[in-house]
């Protein structure tokens, strides 16, 4: 059945560092793939999306890339700073289907 | 601030009771959703409505009952609830349903005693 998880459950990073959320995904028919965040008591917020005929989409700190053959999806946040702290989801679906599929998330912590 | 309000933060109840957790959003979205945070799982979608009619039932059990009285407001009316049903409730809305996008609210934290 479709899947969407995570390498890691936890990363901790150095502030000014970057870091590199991992996500795995088995739906070869999914058409677009997002990175949501969640920080503490609040609920999940839209960074970045990406659609599949693409590799690689940036916004601001942010870049996703995205590996169709091994059907994997990444999340790189540069110059982290302590606001980053949070859980870090991805989620795929296909046009035509509401069903938004997450991940269990990733928290990163961000060390001072 | 998402522009998405969910009321209560938080709530208690017990198994016998009836309560309801409401949604409202002013963006001017057309697509409103109800989803299941549980501790170590996935998000789950509940619900989709989309102009104000239920597009997708995620087979949630009958003890949920949504309701979309107009755009701008989402209710989950809850009934006769079980300890496991205890989790973060998120609305959340998109300009329609194929939008890839979704704003959620902060979530209403159930507790079923």
């Amino acid at each position: 059945g479709e899947s969407v998880g995570l390498h890691l459950p936890t990363l901790s990073v150095q502030e000014g560092d970057n870091s590199i959320i991992n996500c795995a995904y088995s739906n070869s028919a999914s058409d677009y793939f997002i990175w949501y965040k969640q920080e503490s008591g609040k609920g999940p917020q839209f960074i970045i999306d990406i659609r599949s005929n693409m590799d690689k989409r940036q916004g601001q700190r942010v870049t996703v890339l995205l590996n169709k053959t091994v059907k994997h999806l990444s999340l790189q946040i540069a110059a982290t700073q302590p606001g980053d702290s949070a859980v870090y989801f991805c989620a795929e679906n296909y046009f035509g289907n509401e069903k938004l599929t997450f991940g269990t998330g990733t928290r990163l912590t961000i060390i001072p | 601030e998402t522009g998405v309000t969910q009321t209560p933060r938080h709530l208690v109840m017990g198994m016998t009771n009836k309560k309801s957790l409401k949604c409202e959003q002013h963006l001017g979205h057309n697509a409103m959703y109800w989803y299941k945070q549980s501790a170590k799982k996935p998000l789950e979608l509940m619900f989709v409505y989309s102009l104000e009619e239920r597009v997708e039932n995620n087979s949630v059990p009958s003890r949920f009952s949504p309701e979309c009285p107009n755009s701008s407001h989402l209710f989950l009316h809850l009934h006769t609830l079980q300890p496991e049903d205890s989790a973060l409730y998120l609305c959340a809305s998109s300009q329609d349903r194929r939008s890839t996008e979704a704003f959620f609210g902060q979530g209403t934290r159930l507790t079923v005693v």
